[in-house]
C-alpha cells in the first residue's frame, strides 16, 4: 500500500525564483488537498481538487500560487517569484471523497527561500 | 465559522503517567473532529476521529478522546505515556461545505521524560 508521496522533500531557492512541487495521492482517491504549515503553527488549507476540478482556493493562495491536477491523478503546486514569507512546509493530502472521510497526508515539501 | 483552540502549547509528562491534551472547538453545525499526530520529519498521522457516532472515540496507540457538546471540548487522553508518544498533536475540525476542508489548531507539543 503506497501512501501519499511528495517531491521534492526539501527545496532551497533564492527570492524571485519559481518553484514547483508535486504530489501523488493514493491511487483511488479522487479528492486532493494542499495545506501550508509554518513553523510553530498548524497546517492551513490552501486549495482542494475533486478529480481534476479545482473547487476552492483559500485567500492565502495569492496570484503567485497556482495548482493543477491535469488528469485527476497527481497534482502540482507552483509558486512564482518566491518571497521569504513563502518559506514553509507544503503538505498534500488525499481522500476517497465520501462525506466525513479521512484525509491521508504526505510527508511534505519543506521550502526555504533565501 | 469553524475553529479549534488547543489550550496548551506544551505538555510534559513522565513515562507511565496519564496524558491529557485539551481542545475546545467552535462550530455552527454538528462537527467532525479529529486528532492528528506529527512526529519529527514524518507526515501527519490520524489518531482518531469523531463523526457523530459514539461520543467516546478510541484511536491508535491507546489514545482516546471524548466529545462533549455541552463543553464544546474534544480532549485527548492516554492512560500511560510512552517515550514514543513524544510528538506534536493537532486537534482538527472539519470545515464542512460538503467536503472535509480541515481546520487545525496551533498544536500541542508533548514531551515524555523517563
Amino acid at each position: 500500500d503506497t501512501g501519499v508521496s511528495q517531491d521534492p522533500r526539501h527545496k532551497i531557492t533564492k527570492r524571485g525564483q519559481n518553484v514547483t512541487f508535486r504530489c501523488d495521492p493514493i491511487s483511488e482517491h479522487n479528492r486532493l488537498y494542499w495545506y501550508r504549515q509554518t513553523l510553530g503553527q498548524g497546517p492551513e488549507f490552501l486549495t482542494y481538487f475533486q478529480n481534476e476540478a479545482q473547487l476552492e482556493k483559500s485567500r492565502l493562495l495569492s496570484d503567485r500560487f497556482s495548482a493543477e491536477r491535469p488528469k485527476g491523478s497527481f497534482s502540482t503546486l507552483e509558486i512564482q517569484r518566491t518571497e521569504q514569507g513563502d518559506s514553509a512546509m507544503y503538505l498534500c493530502a488525499s481522500s476517497l471523497g465520501a462525506v466525513e472521510e479521512t484525509q491521508y497526508f504526505g510527508p511534505g515539501t519543506r521550502l526555504l527561500v533565501l | 465559522a469553524q475553529s479549534v483552540t488547543q489550550l496548551d502549547s506544551h505538555v510534559s509528562v513522565s513515562e507511565g503517567t496519564p496524558v491529557l491534551l485539551r481542545c475546545n472547538y467552535s462550530s455552527s453545525y454538528s462537527p467532525s473532529l479529529f486528532w492528528y499526530v506529527q512526529h519529527p520529519n514524518k507526515g501527519l498521522q490520524l489518531l482518531l476521529k469523531y463523526t457523530s457516532a459514539a461520543t467516546l472515540v478510541k484511536g491508535i496507540n491507546g489514545f482516546e478522546a471524548e466529545f462533549k457538546k455541552s463543553e464544546t471540548s474534544f480532549h485527548l487522553t492516554k492512560p500511560s505515556a510512552h517515550m514514543s508518544d513524544a510528538a506534536e498533536y493537532f486537534c482538527v475540525v472539519s470545515g464542512g461545505g460538503g467536503y472535509n476542508k480541515l481546520i487545525f489548531g496551533a498544536g500541542t507539543r508533548l514531551a515524555v521524560h523517563p
